[in-house]
């Protein structure tokens, strides 16, 4: 099965540095996609950023990049310039890729870390 | 553009009476849907998903069950709440096939309180 570690619980930064989020999975898949997910306050869930993991290059959105290492199965979250709007939970999520043309898409979370910005 | 909504947002309920939580998804079909639950601010537990009208797939034995009558409708419900049912539950929608990444789109929540 499946799963999904994220060794911080809880992380903090001061406003304007960079931080970065651990996350490690297990699989046996070779095709497979990893998010992150952000909830802020409001526990509205938000897609991040997201990583395919046959491509070699590393995603970026903004201010929010990943460390996608497949042989040490491990994608880490950086966050550059961080800002107060950025402190939330984050969650970092495996889906395996389609099986057969069809998948229900199930995603495995971990357990989330909680990101503080201080000013 | 699609929008996922959820109600009620907060419930409190008092164990042994029933449940019911409903989900409806605005601007797409045939959406693939899933229930999640959430317990004291930790990870996501799936609950249950759909792939369509009245296909059902739990993935935890559990007090709860969830239904699809309709493709842009989906419930969670209980006939008797234990207190181990608090939480905050999540809907969520993503595309069945097609596009690379089927990320999932989550509704606001129901923050549910078992006394």
């Amino acid at each position: 099965a499946q799963t999904v570690t994220q060794s911080q619980p809880e992380m903090s930064v001061q406003e304007a540095e960079t931080v970065t989020l651990s996350c490690t999975y297990d699989t046996s898949e070779s095709d497979y996609y990893l998010f992150w997910y952000k909830q802020p306050p409001s526990r509205q869930m938000i897609l991040v950023i997201r990583q395919e993991a046959y491509k070699q290059q590393n995603a970026t959105e903004n201010r929010f990049s990943v460390n996608f290492q497949k042989a040490a199965k491990s994608f880490s979250l950086k966050i550059s310039d961080s800002q107060l709007g950025d402190a939330a939970m984050y969650f970092c999520a495996y889906r395996i890729a389609n099986a057969g043309g069809t998948s229900y898409g199930k995603l495995t979370f971990g357990q989330g870390t909680i990101l503080t910005v201080h000013p | 553009s699609q929008t996922i909504h959820q109600w009620p947002a907060t419930l409190v309920q008092p164990v042994g009476s029933p449940l019911s939580l409903e989900c409806t998804v605005e601007g797409t079909s045939n959406p693939n849907l899933y229930w999640y639950r959430q317990a004291a601010g930790r990870g996501l537990q799936l609950l249950f998903y759909s792939v369509g009208i009245g296909q059902i797939s739990s993935e935890v034995p559990q007090n709860l069950s969830a239904s699809r009558p309709q493709d842009r409708q989906f419930i969670l419900s209980s006939k008797k709440l234990l207190l181990s049912d608090s939480g905050f539950y999540l809907c969520a929608w993503s595309v069945p096939l097609g596009g690379a990444y089927n990320e999932q789109f989550f509704g606001p929540g129901t923050r549910l309180t078992v006394l």
